[in-house]
């Protein structure tokens, strides 16, 4: 069974740092495109970022570019999401979400959208 | 990267079909196929309803449908049921950018 458990969610100031963790299980994240997804309470989804299977294309939504890093660990199953500056905007529920493959007659192919998400680790930015 | 618009709220009454639309650029939702929608009941992880504009994934029920014309993507739900009471959000790959969510849509079944 696919499960995606992410951690590290907590209170912390304005200007502090935080590292997110998502445990992934029951496939291989190797051959995965991986992102993070954010809701803020009571507000829509908010895509924050992505990294290729190959860690070749990472990609950042602008409201966090520069600010936040995502990495992943193939060998140890795990996707991380290193968050600096924090500001009280980003306070929200972070999701890690796996992408799913399309396919066709020549086989499968990168279909760029979230087919298993993770429960979600509250993160507030606050004095 | 600018949200998808769609409308705030769509209601219908048990057993009637509902549009939902999705509506974005020539960069985004009419660059490509790779639009996707979601479901997302109150305080629960957001559910894949339909990938690649039209796909459904292996469980979800068929009264799911999804269209694109141009820069505008649908979601169609018909003989609407009181389970379907819930946000939906229509998602976008931006090619070398990203992602990009739209407004979000409450449904209500009256």
């Amino acid at each position: 069974e696919v499960q995606l458990v992410e951690s590290g969610g907590r209170l912390v100031n304005p200007g502090g740092s935080l590292r997110l963790s998502c445990a992934a299980s029951g496939f291989t994240l190797t051959n995965y495109n991986l992102n993070w997804v954010r809701q803020a309470p009571g507000k829509g989804l908010e895509w924050v970022s992505f990294i290729s299977s190959s860690r070749r294309y990472i990609y950042y939504a602008d409201s966090v570019k520069g600010r936040f890093t995502i990495s992943r660990d193939d060998a140890k199953n795990y996707l991380y999401l290193q968050m600096d500056s924090l500001r009280a905007e980003d306070t929200a529920v972070y999701y890690c979400a796996r992408e799913g493959f399309g396919e066709d007659s020549s086989g499968y192919y990168y279909a760029y959208y979230f087919d298993y998400w993770g429960q979600g680790t509250p993160v507030t930015v606050s004095s | 990267q600018s949200a998808l618009t769609q409308p705030a709220s769509v209601s219908g009454s048990p057993g009637q079909s509902i549009t939902i639309s999705c509506t974005g650029t020539s960069s985004d939702v009419g660059g490509h196929d790779y639009v996707s929608w979601y479901q997302q009941h109150p305080g629960k992880v957001p559910k894949l309803m339909i990938y690649e504009v039209s796909n459904r994934p292996s469980g979800v029920s068929n009264r799911f449908s999804g269209s694109k014309s141009e820069n505008t993507a649908s979601l169609t739900i018909s003989g609407l049921q009181a389970e379907d009471e819930a946000d939906y959000y229509c998602s976008s790959f931006i090619t070398n950018r990203g992602f990009v969510f739209g407004t979000g849509t409450k449904v209500t079944v009256l």
